[in-house]
């Protein structure tokens, strides 16, 4: 499975956007680009996903670069309760549904 | 319904002892997963269940025993775990594996804490 490279850290003040970018250079053709959030002492939850085209839900936006060599997670406003570890990982879907985890980038907010 | 049930949240053994994790769906996914995640780690893959056949076994050793009765329940078997094998472990499950033309959100359950003696 191809790689992903995240910030170890990164700050945010409440109630002002965040972007979390993450490169994935050898990123195949059919790897769709997963985002995941792990808030204290929980398990895992979706955030968003994209295979070529930006992408909003009520959480978050994805923004793909056009090379798809990197991506970036955009939360809109922080708030306190978005304080987690967040991971971006690749999946390619014909060879199953299985992640692998990077090491993910915490996001710590500032109130 | 959209949560994943995991029992016990807390687990203390030692190494002699024999216990089992046990891991609850109601969503009709048919495919789930355990996971080991030490402290300040990223999640890693252990086993995953297709249509509760072992699907995929990540070289995990045979102190860990997994086991799918039925479509909705996954349980983890324990026998002479090691002190390194203390960890959070999760167990996920998904609406398919494997299938090319789906990309199925993972639901994760909270996890069980197990601290080996």
């Amino acid at each position: 499975d191809a790689k992903t490279t995240q910030p170890n850290s990164m700050e945010s003040n409440e109630e002002e956007p965040v972007h979390l970018p993450c490169n994935h250079s050898t990123i195949s053709g059919t790897d769709y680009i997963h985002w995941y959030r792990q808030l204290p002492s929980q398990g895992p939850e979706y955030v968003i996903h994209g295979l070529t085209s930006n992408v909003n839900n009520r959480m978050a936006s994805l923004a793909i670069a056009e090379d798809r060599k990197s991506s970036t997670l955009i939360l809109h406003r922080a708030t306190l309760r978005d304080a987690a570890v967040y991971y971006c990982i690749l999946r390619d879907p014909a060879t199953g549904n299985q992640f692998y985890f990077g090491t993910g980038t915490s996001l710590t907010v500032i109130p | 319904d959209t949560e994943v049930t995991q029992t016990p949240k807390h687990l203390v053994m030692g190494m002699t002892n024999k216990k089992s994790l046990k891991c609850e769906q109601h969503m009709g996914h048919r495919a789930m997963y355990w996971y080991k995640q030490k402290a300040k780690k990223p999640p890693e893959l252990m086993f995953v269940y297709s249509y509760e056949k072992l699907s995929i076994n990540e070289s995990v050793p045979s102190r860990f025993s997994p086991e799918c009765p039925n479509s909705s329940l996954l349980n983890l078997h324990l026998h002479a775990l090691q002190p390194e094998d203390s960890a959070l472990y999760l167990c996920a499950s998904s609406r398919e594996h494997g299938s090319s033309r789906i990309t199925d959100t993972q639901y994760f359950g909270p996890g069980t804490r197990l601290t080996v003696l």
